[in-house]
């Protein structure tokens, strides 16, 4: 059964950083893509990051480039996403998903509460 | 990157009913598409690919159509357990969410 267990999630002043983390089990996790997705009352989804399954390729939606860095640890199962200059519109619970860089996300978390605010 | 818009916001239907939601891109994505279902509290789940594939373990009462820039997502023999958000998805260009349909078996 595949898991994706996130962490990471606070309470952060606007300005701060953070590093979430997601923890996969249940696949071979080298071998396949992961992404970030985020989610707000107002905005609803909206896909923050994603990279294959080698790290060789990445991408960024424009609303974090040069803010957020995504990564991975194969030897860990373990997918990362570091924020800096965080703003109170990055306030979303933001989930690890399986897949989701050129394909949909056949596997979500359950999510973790980002919250950017003084 | 194209924009999805959802339609309708809201559906309300009773059990044993069939739904239609749909979904229209800016710009044609082809069907690099999917479709997805949110509970309270829960994540979402994948539902649909590539417009038109059930994903694992989704049963042949969800099925999906379309290509280009119209998508459709039908849901037959409505069951109490279907309401739920759903949310579309392309993932031609970059990768974008409609802002979803809510859907209320009463």
């Amino acid at each position: 059964e595949v898991q994706l267990l996130e962490s990471g999630g606070r309470l952060v002043r606007p300005g701060g950083s953070l590093r979430l983390s997601c923890a996969a089990s249940g696949f071979t996790f080298s071998s396949y893509a992961m992404s970030w997705v985020r989610q707000t009352p107002d905005k609803g989804l909206e896909w923050v990051s994603g990279l294959t399954g080698s790290g060789n390729s990445i991408d960024y939606a424009a609303s974090v480039k040069g803010r957020f860095t995504i990564s991975r640890e194969n030897s860990k199962e373990t997918l990362y996403l570091q924020m800096n200059s965080l703003r109170a519109e990055d306030t979303a619970v933001y989930y690890c998903t399986r897949g989701g860089y050129s394909g949909p996300s056949t596997d979500w978390g359950q999510g973790t509460l980002v919250t950017v605010s003084s | 990157e194209p924009g999805l818009t959802q339609s309708p916001v809201t559906l309300s239907l009773s059990p044993g009913e069939g739904a239609t939601l749909s979904c229209r891109a800016s710009q044609s994505v082809s069907t690099y598409f999917a479709w997805y279902q949110q509970k309270p509290g829960q994540a979402p789940r994948l539902l649909i690919h590539g417009a038109s594939i059930r994903a694992t373990g989704i049963p042949d009462r969800f099925g999906g159509s379309g290509s280009g820039t119209d998508f459709t997502l039908t849901i037959s023999r409505l069951e109490p357990e279907d309401s739920a958000v759903y949310y579309c998805q392309q993932y031609a260009r970059s990768r974008t969410f409609g802002q979803g349909t809510k859907l209320e078996i009463k």
